[in-house]
């Protein structure tokens, strides 16, 4: 069965300290990736997708990733974060052609001021 | 208004009770989505609709019931529940199914007693 992993539950960082979230899936075919984010109150919303092309992408906020087809990863990074980022993190998948979507358990970034 | 929207956003219900959840998207998207979020546990996709089809169903037990009227609208139709399927139900919204950013409404957070 198709599965997402996010290995890091809880992080905490000091703000200006670098970020990276880790994301594996296990899905041999070809597949659309995304991470979003759930701010405290808010919605989840997109903070960068994978579908094709480079395979470092850009999003908002500073946030990047890198998907790794031969690890079958795409982490999130982000060089220096601030208080802000404070969020719970999710990565998602959909196998291309089809309707599933597959999220992680999430991670949730706490940045201290 | 704008976005997706969610109503109602708290609901308390007995298991022999008959309720609906109602979501409602003003983006013009042709997708919607109905997502289960649990305690510690991943998003799970329930329904997915595509121009007023259901396209997907993961297994969700009968005793839930989508519908969707028009590309705007979509319900969740509940009735004799069991205490686990207390969470958090989503809706979202996306242009087309695929690579399409989803986006999310705020939400009905569902207590079974």
């Amino acid at each position: 069965a198709q599965s997402v992993s996010q290995h890091n539950h809880h992080v905490i960082l000091s703000e200006a300290a670098s970020l990276e979230l880790g994301c594996n899936y296990s899905y041999g075919g070809t597949v659309n990736l995304f991470w979003y984010v759930q701010y405290p109150g808010q919605h989840l919303q997109l903070l960068l997708k994978y579908f094709s092309g480079d395979p470092l992408v850009k999003g908002i906020k500073g946030f990047e990733a890198e998907f790794i087809k031969s690890k079958f990863s795409f982490n999130l990074r982000k060089p220096s974060v601030q208080w802000s980022d404070t969020a719970e993190y999710f990565c998602a998948v959909n196998a291309s052609g089809t309707y599933k979507y597959i999220f992680g358990t999430g991670t949730r970034l706490k940045v201290l001021a | 208004e704008t976005g997706v929207t969610q109503t109602p956003r708290h609901l308390v219900m007995g298991m022999t009770n008959k309720k609906s959840l109602k979501c409602e998207q003003h983006l013009g998207h042709n997708a919607m989505y109905w997502y289960k979020q649990s305690a510690k546990k991943p998003l799970e996709l329930m329904f997915v609709y595509s121009l007023e089809e259901r396209v997907e169903n993961n297994s969700v037990p009968s005793r839930f019931s989508p519908e969707c009227p028009n590309s705007s609208h979509l319900f969740l139709h509940l009735h004799t529940l069991q205490p686990e399927d207390s969470a958090l139900y989503l809706c979202a919204s996306s242009q087309e199914v695929g690579i399409y950013e989803q986006y999310f409404g705020p939400g009905t957070r569902l207590t079974v007693t």
